[in-house]
């Protein structure tokens, strides 16, 4: 089975243009979640799909960062203008919906690794 | 404050030697995850655990729910242990089980 994947693994870009990245998380995993680290800090919690709704986008630093996921399937993330302080590394996990359990395992992607320079 | 606290922020040990890596944090929670980063790798779910204790190998998480604490012990450490060492919390109930994490433990061991 595929684990959860990112693209790009790195991207380069400068202040003011746009980036989107792209998550595909577990065939059948109904959550997908978005995480940021940003250097020197502990990774958060950015957003939270349950299939193509947003369940919680509390962790949305701002206008500039647009979350999508079409069908249910894969998820991007789109950053728009871009800023210094985006720099950092953005996860994506998925995990099932185990409606009978109140906690369940997420799995995470390697990560896109964003430079705003 | 972080709601999550990680101690200690690194830790070198020697080949062999027992580590123990604390976590204590200060909200309601229904699992605690205990994770792992190598250098260059991605992220990957070590334990999750709302009670009691699990042990995988020589890897053995413990958490006390009463005192808001958790520990990741290793034994007979080896330098492949090597890497990040990530404590975070999730609380389905409330929160849709997003993770809010410590700041993790960079741990090298040596040979």
């Amino acid at each position: 089975e595929a684990g959860v994947t990112q693209f790009p693994s790195h991207s380069v870009i400068e202040k003011g243009q746009t980036v989107t990245l792209r998550c595909d998380p577990i065939s059948g995993h109904d959550n997908l979640y978005w995480y940021r680290r940003v250097m020197g800090k502990e990774i958060k919690f950015l957003l939270h799909f349950v299939k193509e709704s947003k369940q919680d986008e509390s962790g949305m630093p701002n206008n500039r960062f647009l979350a999508e996921r079409t069908g249910g399937t894969y998820s991007t993330l789109k950053v728009q203008p871009a800023e210094l302080e985006d720099s950092g590394v953005y996860f994506c996990a998925s995990s099932q919906d185990l409606k009978h359990l109140s906690y369940n395992e997420q799995f995470f992607g390697p990560g896109t690794r964003l430079t705003v320079l | 404050k972080n709601e999550v606290e990680q101690s200690p922020q690194n830790l070198t040990a020697q080949e062999g030697e027992f580590i123990t890596i604390n976590c204590s944090y200060s909200v309601g929670i229904s699992a605690l995850h205990w994770l792992q980063q190598h250098p260059g790798g991605g992220i990957v779910s070590l334990f999750m655990l709302s009670s009691g204790k699990k042990k995988h190998g020589r890897l053995i998480a413990t958490i006390n729910i009463q005192e808001k604490h958790s520990s990741l012990h290793i034994t007979a450490s080896h330098p492949r242990d090597s890497a990040v060492y990530i404590c975070a919390v999730s609380n389905g109930m409330e929160y849709g089980n997003k993770l809010v994490f410590g700041a993790g433990t960079i741990l090298r061991v040596k040979s």
